[in-house]
């Protein structure tokens, strides 16, 4: 069974700062790994997709690394900003019961940047 | 290109009762993924449909259940709901595998069961 964990379950930072987000994964037998946002009340964004065969992806100040052989991926955030606060979920697409590709998550980072 | 919508946005039911939500799947997406998100948690796979099938279920109750219709809509189905159901829903669509696989969210419903 796939288990997708996240450290550090929350964080808090000054404006500025750059900072690493934690996902570890059990099977790596994954399609992708996803990373996404999610402000209080609302659904999900999508931030990055990072196929199995890649090993990272960038979009503007984010950057994804992923490490299938030892189930892990980082979000990296250069120059954070209060705007940046909100909770960070980690995903991977894998084979489910049947044929069906479905996600795991994991519970999330909490991040709050302070101005 | 519309994106994945959802309807209705909030909804609030007695314990017992039933609830249908309903999903309008991307254009050209065959696939529709529901997910149940309880307050503080990453969302749990429900189940999915491919070409009006469930093809893949996880570890929730038959009371959950689904239909998929021609046009790639889809609805979950909650019968005899429980505290616990209380929870944002969400939706999401896939195109054709063989393509670069992901899976497109809708914003989701939120339930509340009283």
């Amino acid at each position: 069974k796939q288990e997708v964990t996240q450290i550090p379950a929350a964080l808090s930072v000054p404006e500025g700062e750059n900072l690493v987000l934690n996902c570890s994964f059990t099977d790596s037998a994954i399609y992708n790994l996803q990373w996404f946002r999610q402000d209080p009340g609302k659904g999900l964004t999508s931030l990055l997709l990072i196929q199995s065969s890649q090993r990272e992806q960038t979009s503007g100040r984010l950057n994804a690394s992923l490490d299938k052989s030892s189930g892990r991926s980082t979000l990296y955030i250069a120059a954070s900003q209060p705007g940046d606060s909100a909770t960070y979920l980690c995903a991977v697409l894998h084979l489910s019961s049947g044929s069906a590709r479905q996600l795991t998550f994991g519970s999330g980072t909490q991040l709050t940047v302070l101005p | 290109e519309t994106g994945v919508t959802q309807s209705p946005t909030h909804l609030i039911k007695t314990r017992g009762q039933q609830v249908t939500l309903r999903c309008s799947s991307q254009s050209g997406h065959n696939t529709v993924s529901w997910y149940q998100q309880a307050l503080g948690q990453g969302p749990q796979f429900i189940f999915q449909y491919y070409r009006e099938e469930e093809n893949g279920r996880g570890n929730f109750p038959p009371r959950f259940s689904g239909l998929q219709f021609p046009n790639y809509s889809s609805e979950l189905n909650v019968n005899a709901l429980e505290l616990d159901d209380s929870a944002l829903y969400l939706c999401a669509s896939s195109p054709p595998t063989g393509t670069a696989y992901e899976q497109y969210f809708g914003p989701g419903t939120r339930l509340t069961v009283t």
